[in-house]
Protein backbone atom coordinates (compact mmCIF):
# COMPACT_ATOMS: atom_id res chain seq x y z
CA UNK A 1 0.00 0.00 0.00
CA UNK A 2 0.87 3.69 0.28
CA UNK A 3 3.36 5.00 2.32
CA UNK A 4 2.85 7.80 5.20
CA UNK A 5 5.56 9.08 6.59
CA UNK A 6 5.05 11.16 10.16
CA UNK A 7 8.02 12.93 11.84
CA UNK A 8 8.38 13.03 14.47
CA UNK A 9 7.58 9.87 16.00
CA UNK A 10 8.31 11.41 19.50
CA UNK A 11 8.57 14.76 21.09
CA UNK A 12 8.95 16.09 24.20
CA UNK A 13 8.04 20.05 24.92
CA UNK A 14 8.14 22.06 27.76
CA UNK A 15 4.53 23.59 29.03
CA UNK A 16 3.95 26.71 26.98
CA UNK A 17 6.30 26.07 23.81
CA UNK A 18 4.87 25.23 19.93
CA UNK A 19 5.27 21.85 18.05
CA UNK A 20 5.24 20.69 14.84
CA UNK A 21 4.44 17.71 13.34
CA UNK A 22 4.87 16.75 9.95
CA UNK A 23 2.79 14.33 7.66
CA UNK A 24 4.08 12.93 4.58
CA UNK A 25 2.30 10.86 1.50
CA UNK A 26 5.57 9.96 -0.07
CA UNK A 27 4.60 7.86 -3.08
CA UNK A 28 1.52 9.58 -4.05
CA UNK A 29 -0.97 12.70 -3.94
CA UNK A 30 -2.82 12.95 -1.15
CA UNK A 31 -5.30 15.28 -2.13
CA UNK A 32 -7.12 15.41 1.39
CA UNK A 33 -5.08 14.42 4.91
CA UNK A 34 -6.60 13.61 8.40
CA UNK A 35 -5.42 14.68 11.70
CA UNK A 36 -6.77 12.37 15.10
CA UNK A 37 -5.65 12.16 18.29
CA UNK A 38 -5.99 8.99 20.23
CA UNK A 39 -5.80 9.06 24.46
CA UNK A 40 -4.14 6.18 26.24
CA UNK A 41 -6.20 3.18 26.25
CA UNK A 42 -9.00 4.87 23.96
CA UNK A 43 -10.32 5.37 20.84
CA UNK A 44 -8.63 7.77 17.47
CA UNK A 45 -10.94 10.88 17.77
CA UNK A 46 -10.86 12.89 14.24
CA UNK A 47 -9.48 16.67 15.18
CA UNK A 48 -9.30 17.79 11.62
CA UNK A 49 -9.66 17.16 7.74
CA UNK A 50 -8.05 19.71 5.31
CA UNK A 51 -7.36 19.62 1.22
CA UNK A 52 -4.52 20.46 -0.48
CA UNK A 53 -4.91 24.88 -0.55
CA UNK A 54 -7.91 25.08 1.22
CA UNK A 55 -8.51 26.18 5.23
CA UNK A 56 -9.04 22.76 7.31
CA UNK A 57 -12.19 21.56 8.70
CA UNK A 58 -12.46 21.42 12.36
CA UNK A 59 -14.26 19.07 14.62
CA UNK A 60 -16.65 20.22 16.97
CA UNK A 61 -14.84 20.80 20.65
CA UNK A 62 -11.53 21.83 18.50
CA UNK A 63 -9.43 24.49 18.97
CA UNK A 64 -8.30 25.76 15.70
CA UNK A 65 -6.15 28.48 17.19
CA UNK A 66 -4.33 25.60 19.23
CA UNK A 67 -4.17 23.15 16.43
CA UNK A 68 -3.06 24.59 13.39
CA UNK A 69 -2.66 22.52 10.23
CA UNK A 70 -1.55 23.66 6.90
CA UNK A 71 -1.52 21.33 3.99
CA UNK A 72 0.36 23.63 1.43
CA UNK A 73 1.35 20.43 -0.82
CA UNK A 74 -0.31 17.34 -2.22
CA UNK A 75 2.13 15.59 -0.16
CA UNK A 76 3.05 17.30 3.14
CA UNK A 77 0.31 18.60 6.00
CA UNK A 78 1.65 20.00 9.37
CA UNK A 79 0.27 20.21 12.59
CA UNK A 80 1.30 22.84 14.73
CA UNK A 81 0.36 22.16 18.70
CA UNK A 82 0.46 25.99 19.50
CA UNK A 83 1.14 26.71 23.58
CA UNK A 84 1.12 23.17 24.22
CA UNK A 85 0.10 22.14 28.06
CA UNK A 86 0.05 19.16 30.07
CA UNK A 87 -3.35 18.24 28.75
CA UNK A 88 -2.30 18.16 25.47
CA UNK A 89 0.12 15.02 25.66
CA UNK A 90 -1.35 12.44 23.35
CA UNK A 91 -0.64 10.23 20.59
CA UNK A 92 -1.12 11.85 17.19
CA UNK A 93 -1.74 10.37 13.91
CA UNK A 94 -2.61 11.79 10.10
CA UNK A 95 -4.06 10.02 7.39
CA UNK A 96 -3.70 10.62 4.05
CA UNK A 97 -6.21 9.77 0.80
CA UNK A 98 -6.05 10.24 -2.58
CA UNK A 99 -9.26 11.14 -4.63
CA UNK A 100 -9.24 7.70 -6.52
CA UNK A 101 -8.34 5.35 -3.66
CA UNK A 102 -10.94 4.18 -1.23
CA UNK A 103 -8.95 3.63 2.03
CA UNK A 104 -7.06 6.36 3.79
CA UNK A 105 -3.39 5.61 4.77
CA UNK A 106 -1.71 6.49 7.82
CA UNK A 107 1.33 7.63 9.54
CA UNK A 108 3.29 5.82 12.43
CA UNK A 109 2.01 8.82 14.81
CA UNK A 110 3.85 11.28 17.00
CA UNK A 111 3.75 10.80 20.65
CA UNK A 112 3.61 14.28 22.16
CA UNK A 113 4.67 14.37 25.82
CA UNK A 114 4.37 17.97 27.05
CA UNK A 115 5.99 18.83 30.66
CA UNK B 1 -24.54 9.76 11.65
CA UNK B 2 -22.08 6.59 11.61
CA UNK B 3 -21.43 4.72 13.88
CA UNK B 4 -18.84 1.85 15.24
CA UNK B 5 -19.78 -0.18 18.60
CA UNK B 6 -17.13 -2.62 19.62
CA UNK B 7 -18.70 -4.06 23.00
CA UNK B 8 -15.55 -6.10 23.77
CA UNK B 9 -13.32 -3.94 25.77
CA UNK B 10 -11.06 -6.19 26.96
CA UNK B 11 -10.54 -9.91 25.59
CA UNK B 12 -7.83 -12.51 26.83
CA UNK B 13 -7.47 -15.83 25.63
CA UNK B 14 -4.39 -18.53 25.93
CA UNK B 15 -2.62 -19.10 22.61
CA UNK B 16 -3.79 -21.76 20.22
CA UNK B 17 -6.89 -20.55 21.31
CA UNK B 18 -9.75 -19.50 18.72
CA UNK B 19 -11.46 -15.75 19.52
CA UNK B 20 -13.99 -13.62 17.67
CA UNK B 21 -14.10 -9.70 17.83
CA UNK B 22 -17.06 -8.20 17.47
CA UNK B 23 -17.93 -4.68 15.77
CA UNK B 24 -21.02 -2.90 14.79
CA UNK B 25 -21.90 -0.23 13.03
CA UNK B 26 -24.49 2.23 12.23
CA UNK B 27 -25.06 4.04 9.17
CA UNK B 28 -27.95 5.21 6.53
CA UNK B 29 -26.01 5.08 3.72
CA UNK B 30 -26.45 2.31 1.48
CA UNK B 31 -22.52 2.71 0.24
CA UNK B 32 -20.12 2.67 2.69
CA UNK B 33 -16.48 0.62 3.25
CA UNK B 34 -15.46 -1.18 6.86
CA UNK B 35 -12.12 -1.42 7.95
CA UNK B 36 -10.05 -3.63 10.49
CA UNK B 37 -6.78 -1.89 12.31
CA UNK B 38 -4.59 -3.63 14.11
CA UNK B 39 -2.72 -1.30 16.60
CA UNK B 40 0.19 -2.91 18.30
CA UNK B 41 2.20 -1.30 21.38
CA UNK B 42 4.04 0.73 19.41
CA UNK B 43 1.01 2.78 18.07
CA UNK B 44 1.01 2.74 14.38
CA UNK B 45 -1.91 1.19 12.62
CA UNK B 46 -1.65 -1.79 10.51
CA UNK B 47 -4.66 -1.92 7.84
CA UNK B 48 -6.25 -5.58 7.87
CA UNK B 49 -9.12 -5.58 5.92
CA UNK B 50 -11.02 -3.26 3.96
CA UNK B 51 -14.69 -4.41 2.78
CA UNK B 52 -17.24 -2.55 0.75
CA UNK B 53 -21.08 -2.72 1.31
CA UNK B 54 -21.99 -4.47 -1.51
CA UNK B 55 -19.76 -7.31 -0.91
CA UNK B 56 -20.85 -9.41 1.62
CA UNK B 57 -18.84 -12.51 1.19
CA UNK B 58 -16.63 -13.79 4.01
CA UNK B 59 -12.89 -13.21 3.68
CA UNK B 60 -9.98 -15.40 5.12
CA UNK B 61 -6.59 -14.48 5.13
CA UNK B 62 -4.29 -17.21 6.47
CA UNK B 63 -5.39 -17.29 10.50
CA UNK B 64 -7.60 -14.49 9.98
CA UNK B 65 -11.08 -14.45 8.87
CA UNK B 66 -14.18 -11.34 8.79
CA UNK B 67 -17.83 -12.47 8.81
CA UNK B 68 -19.82 -9.56 7.20
CA UNK B 69 -23.64 -9.49 7.96
CA UNK B 70 -25.64 -6.87 6.63
CA UNK B 71 -28.39 -7.93 8.00
CA UNK B 72 -27.57 -7.82 11.74
CA UNK B 73 -24.80 -4.74 10.75
CA UNK B 74 -21.75 -6.34 12.11
CA UNK B 75 -18.11 -7.23 10.55
CA UNK B 76 -16.49 -9.74 12.94
CA UNK B 77 -13.32 -10.48 12.80
CA UNK B 78 -11.84 -14.15 13.94
CA UNK B 79 -8.37 -15.16 14.94
CA UNK B 80 -7.70 -18.68 14.42
CA UNK B 81 -5.10 -20.43 16.30
CA UNK B 82 -3.70 -16.96 18.45
CA UNK B 83 -0.51 -16.21 18.90
CA UNK B 84 1.12 -13.87 21.29
CA UNK B 85 1.79 -12.05 18.36
CA UNK B 86 -1.86 -10.95 17.72
CA UNK B 87 -1.75 -9.63 21.16
CA UNK B 88 -3.01 -5.45 20.59
CA UNK B 89 -5.95 -3.64 20.02
CA UNK B 90 -8.21 -4.04 16.99
CA UNK B 91 -10.13 -1.07 15.49
CA UNK B 92 -13.04 -1.61 13.88
CA UNK B 93 -14.01 1.45 11.37
CA UNK B 94 -16.51 2.54 9.07
CA UNK B 95 -16.56 5.46 5.93
CA UNK B 96 -18.81 6.67 4.10
CA UNK B 97 -16.56 8.07 1.41
CA UNK B 98 -18.74 9.49 -0.50
CA UNK B 99 -16.47 12.53 -1.45
CA UNK B 100 -12.81 13.01 0.06
CA UNK B 101 -14.03 14.46 2.92
CA UNK B 102 -15.65 11.73 4.51
CA UNK B 103 -13.75 10.43 7.46
CA UNK B 104 -13.48 7.31 9.11
CA UNK B 105 -15.04 6.60 11.80
CA UNK B 106 -13.03 4.31 14.40
CA UNK B 107 -15.08 2.33 17.16
CA UNK B 108 -13.36 2.29 20.53
CA UNK B 109 -11.43 -0.85 20.10
CA UNK B 110 -11.12 -4.33 21.40
CA UNK B 111 -7.95 -4.98 23.36
CA UNK B 112 -6.62 -8.86 22.93
CA UNK B 113 -4.07 -10.28 25.17
CA UNK B 114 -2.70 -13.25 24.38
CA UNK B 115 -1.34 -15.39 26.82
CA UNK B 116 1.39 -18.33 26.22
Amino acid sequence: GAVVSQHPSRVICKSGTSVKIECRSLDFQATTMFWYRQFPKQSLMLMATSNEGSKATYEQGVEKDKFLINHASLTLSTLTVTSAHPEDSSFYICSARTGGVTEAFFGQGTRLTVV
Amino acid sequence: AQKVTQAQTEISVVEKEDVTLDCVYETRDTTYYLFWYKQPPSGELVFLIRRNSFDEQNEISGRYSWNFQKSTSSFNFTITASQVVDSAVYFCALSVLKTSYDKVIFGPGTSLSVIP
